[in-house]
């Protein structure tokens, strides 16, 4: 148990689909993050949120949207999705920007897209 | 710029042997410096990190690393390796709120 937890643990849907993914850290930081981890890449950092403003979005397509209502909460709604787009998505949260922060994952969701 | 590098994809080590991953960093200022493990299908477990002070840090499950600001390198190492040691394990520097991970190093044990 990390303190961040993702919903759900596996996904499948097809590319007309729309679905969400969650995320949720129990660690009362101020950053959250979506990792993209796909088989033999390295991992991609996606987005960054810090106090619900997102701070970082690293030219991820505009099918994958991320919305942040509070510290505590991260989203990723997915749309019109590829087959290229079946990953493992990692959620992860920090304290937020003071030097000496530690970053901490969720279990992951695995996404496959059909 | 930041940047890690694992410089072994994969390592292969027998059951109950020592263990030695390594890890350079890129960083113009005071590094911070940590270790995760990922099993299959699971998410990054942080294994234990450096800051300041001692560079000789421990972690969970028996790991330590050692830190060496004039080699620019954070490598990890276990005495005795266990088959549940097996995993994917990354290195990363941390400056705020940004993350810099490895490329990761595959952990294979024999028995």
């Amino acid at each position: 148990e990390t303190g961040v937890t993702q919903t759900p643990r596996h996904l499948v849907m097809g590319m007309t689909n729309k679905k969400s993914l969650k995320c949720e850290q129990h660690l009362g930081h101020n950053a959250m993050y979506w990792y993209k981890q796909s088989a033999k890449k390295p991992l991609e950092l996606m987005f960054v949120y810090n106090f619900k403003e997102q701070t970082e979005n690293n030219s991820v397509p505009s099918r994958f949207s991320p919305e942040c209502p509070n510290s505590s909460h991260l989203f990723l709604h997915l749309h019109t999705l590829q087959p290229e787009d079946s990953a493992l998505y990692l959620c992860a949260s920090s304290q937020g920007d003071s030097d000496g922060n530690t970053i901490y994952f969720g279990e992951g969701s695995w996404l496959t897209v059909v | 710029a930041q940047s890690v590098t694992q410089p072994d994809i994969h390592i292969t080590v027998s059951e109950g042997a020592s263990l030695e991953l390594r890890c350079n960093y890129s960083y113009g200022a005071t590094p911070y410096l940590f270790w995760y493990v990922q099993s299959p299908g699971q998410g990054l477990q942080l294994l234990l990190k450096y800051f300041s002070g001692d560079t000789l840090v421990q972690g969970i499950k028996g790991f330590e690393a050692e830190f060496k600001r004039s080699q620019s390198s954070f490598n990890l190492r276990k005495p005795s390796v266990h088959w549940s040691d097996a995993a994917e394990y990354f290195c990363a520097v941390g400056t705020g709120n940004q993350f810099y991970f490895g490329t990761g190093t595959s952990l294979t044990v024999i028995p």
